[in-house]
């Protein structure tokens, strides 16, 4: 079965520079989450979109923008970025059934 | 503020005992609740869930346990096996935050053969 697909998987970028992350949710799911997993922390809410449009902020920095394109995949644009920044990055869809499906997740590293 | 605790940050079982899994929360609008398994350089896969208005969801090996007064939940896998080895998320929401999830720090389970 097809799942969540994200890319790339890992990303190394310099204090400052933009990143983008990609999220391809599986079929027919109208939800995405964005969520990021610092180092032995537990992953934080970003954002999430229902039918392309925004419904959900959480703890997004400003730095950071996020959309969902007519073809449902959503992006993670980071600008600025700042070694804290350093983190797994998750992407999640849902049917609206509640469970979220995860996808393997983009490693950003900041140097 | 961590509204969702897993005050256990790992836990070791022998195979074919009972791995117990406990989460707490703080809000208790909470009306949903669910038990995630992530594997090393694995994104998060779904277990198990349950709504507020049971207090035991079973699924074969895995059964979710609810005491809404205590504001705690438990997640029992029996018998546990090493493939079961694993970090396990507890993760909550409300209707009242839409579709936000909030997760506990996880516990990392290993079974030992």
């Amino acid at each position: 079965a097809a799942g969540v697909i994200q890319s790339p998987r890992h990303l190394i970028k310099e204090k400052r520079e933009t990143a983008t992350l990609k999220c391809y949710p599986i079929p027919r799911h109208d939800t995405v989450y964005w969520y990021q997993q610092g180092p032995g922390q537990d992953p934080q809410f970003l954002i999430s979109f229902y039918e392309k449009m925004q419904s959900d902020k959480g703890s997004i920095p400003d730095r950071f923008s996020a959309q969902q394109f007519s073809d449902y995949h959503s992006e993670l644009n980071m600008s600025s970025l700042e070694l804290g920044d350093s983190a797994l990055y998750f992407c999640a869809s849902s049917p609206n059934t509640g469970e979220l499906f995860f996808g393997e997740g983009s490693r950003l590293t900041v140097l | 503020d961590q509204q969702v605790k897993q005050n256990s940050p790992s836990l070791s079982v022998q195979e074919g005992r009972i791995s117990i899994l406990n989460c707490d929360y703080t809000n208790s609008m909470f009306d949903y609740f669910l038990w995630y398994k992530k594997y090393p350089a694995e994104g998060p896969t779904f277990l198990i869930s349950i709504s507020s208005i049971k207090d035991k969801n079973e699924d074969g090996r895995f059964t979710v346990f609810l005491n809404k007064s205590a504001k705690h939940l438990s997640l029992h896998i029996v018998p546990s096996q090493p493939g079961d080895s694993a970090v396990y998320f507890c993760a909550a929401s409300t209707q009242d935050t839409g579709n936000q999830f909030y997760f506990g720090t996880g516990t990392s389970l290993t079974v030992i053969p």
